[in-house]
């Protein structure tokens, strides 16, 4: 079964400049998250769907980040205008009901560094 | 917010030996898991424990949940180089959302 993936790996852009990371979660998950980690920190969940609708984007700063999900698979982050603050590793992950309880696949993150 | 601390910040120990972590949170749970995360990789998860679970094993770790003490820990025996990694205990509500503690970094000695 393949993994969730992640694009790019890596993202260097000046402050003020705007990113996009692309995320496909593995084949019949509905749902997936975007996590935001800090270096020294545990992630933090930024927005959650399920399908193509949004659960939660309570900590998601909608000034500058947002996010969708195309036709319930894919996902993009965007974030514009970059602020040095936003410089960290952004987890998608995947999940879907087993048992009634929902164990999360992670990818391997994009490491933003906003210079 | 961080829902858990995990203690000790940082383990350095020698391989073989055991690495026990301990996680503390704030708020009533569904369940609680534990997470590896090597450097400069993505999160896999090990092991979920429900909340009316009080113990739970998988290979070589060994995972205790007190939820009168909002605590857990996470026991390693017979450590290896391999196991060098951050670990994170996250917090499930029932909500299908986790809030990740800051994370115990551990470094396995040869």
């Amino acid at each position: 079964e393949a993994g969730v993936a992640q694009s790019p790996r890596y993202k260097i852009i000046e402050k003020r400049q705007s990113v996009a990371f692309w995320c496909n979660p593995i084949s019949g998950h509905a749902t997936l998250y975007w996590y935001q980690q800090i270096l020294g920190q545990g992630p933090k969940l930024l927005i959650q769907f399920q399908n193509n609708g949004v659960v939660d984007d309570s900590q998601l700063p909608k000034d500058r980040f947002s996010a969708e999900r195309l036709k319930g698979v894919d996902s993009t982050l965007k974030i514009q205008p970059a602020k040095l603050e936003d410089s960290a590793v952004y987890l998608c992950a995947s999940s879907f009901p087993q048992g009634g309880l929902y164990e999360q696949y992670f990818g391997p993150g994009t490491r933003l560094t906003v210079t | 917010s961080q829902q858990g601390e995990e203690d000790p910040q940082a383990l350095s120990i020698q391989e073989g030996e055991n690495a026990t972590m301990n996680c503390s949170y704030k708020t009533s749970i569904n369940n609680l898991q534990w997470y590896r995360q090597n450097s400069g990789r993505g999160l896999v998860h090990l092991i979920l424990i429900r909340s009316n679970e009080r113990e739970k094993h998988s290979g070589r770790l060994r995972v205790t949940l007190d939820t009168s003490k909002k605590s857990s820990s996470l026991l390693i025996t017979a450590s290896r180089a391999a196991d060098t990694a951050s670990y994170f205990c996250a917090t499930d509500n029932g909500s299908q959302k986790l809030v990740f503690g800051q994370g115990t970094r551990l470094t396995i000695n040869p």
